[in-house]
C-alpha cells in the first residue's frame, strides 16, 4: 500500500523562491527521508528525520516531521536552476520489525525557473 | 569512488526473451533492493536482500526473480518478460542491512519489452 503521498505533485517558482513540498503517511514509522532525482536518473539522499525529532536542517534544506499528523515538510530555501528536480519522501513502517521495507511516494516535481 | 553500478542501462526486448539486468554495489553493503518506477505509481520495490543468501519479496514481484550469491551483486532476471514489465528499474543499497538508512541508487535500467 502506498506510504508516502507528496503534495503538490508540481511546483513550478522563480529562482530565488522558497520551495515547500508536504509528504503524508499512513501507518506509524521509524523515520522519514527524502530523496532527489534528476530526470531519468538514480535517487539521491537528502537527508533522514526520525520519528523523534521535529526539525532537521541541511544547507538549504529544512525538513519538518509531525508525527501525530502524519505528515512531513521539505523547504528548500532560496532555490536555483539546479534545484529542477523530482523530490520523493520515503518511509519505513514502524511495525516492519525486520526494518526490510522502504515505501516511496510518487514525488513532487519541482521547477525553478532561472 | 561509492557507488551502485547496473546493466546495461537501455534495453529493447521481445516478450518471452529472458534477461538479466545487474547490479552491483562496492560499499560492502549487506541491503540491496531492487525498484521499479512507472509514471503515476511511483518507486515500487520488486524484490530486497537482506545480506546473502537471503532473499524476499517487496510489492511487485510476480514475474521477477533475485538471486544474492555475494554481498557485492543483486541480479534481477526475467525469465519472461511481458510488455507489462517496460519500466525504469533501480537497483539499491543501504548499510547497516537496513533500508532504515540512506540507500544508495544505481543510475537505472530502461527497459522495454515489445
Amino acid at each position: 500500500s502506498q506510504q508516502g503521498e507528496e503534495d503538490p505533485q508540481a511546483l513550478s517558482i522563480q529562482e530565488g523562491e522558497n520551495a515547500t513540498m508536504n509528504c503524508s503517511y499512513k501507518t506509524s514509522i521509524n523515520n522519514l527521508q527524502w530523496y532527489r532525482q534528476n530526470s531519468g536518473r538514480g535517487l539521491v539522499h537528502l537527508i533522514l528525520i526520525r520519528s523523534n525529532e521535529r526539525e532537521k536542517h541541511s544547507g538549504r534544506l529544512r525538513v519538518t516531521l509531525d508525527t501525530s499528523k502524519k505528515s512531513s515538510s521539505l523547504l528548500i530555501t532560496a532555490s536555483r536552476a539546479a534545484d529542477t528536480a523530482s523530490y520523493f519522501c520515503a518511509t519505513d513502517a514502524l511495525w516492519e520489525t525486520s526494518g526490510s521495507r522502504l515505501t516511496f511516494g510518487e514525488g513532487t516535481q519541482l521547477t525553478v525557473n532561472p | 569512488e561509492a557507488q551502485v553500478t547496473q546493466n546495461p542501462r537501455y534495453l529493447i526486448t521481445v516478450t518471452g526473451k529472458k534477461l538479466t539486468v545487474t547490479c552491483s554495489q562496492n560499499m560492502n553493503h549487506e541491503y540491496m533492493s531492487w525498484y521499479r518506477q512507472d509514471p503515476g505509481l511511483g518507486l515500487r520495490q520488486i524484490y530486497y536482500s537482506m545480506n546473502v543468501e537471503v532473499t524476499d519479496k517487496g510489492d511487485v514481484p510476480e514475474g521477477y526473480k533475485v538471486s544474492r550469491k555475494e554481498k557485492r551483486n543483486f541480479p534481477l532476471i526475467l525469465e519472461s518478460p511481458s510488455p507489462n514489465q517496460t519500466s525504469l528499474y533501480f537497483c539499491a543499497s543501504s548499510g547497516d542491512g537496513r533500508p532504515f538508512y540512506e540507500q544508495y541508487f544505481g543510475p537505472g535500467t530502461r527497459l522495454t519489452v515489445t
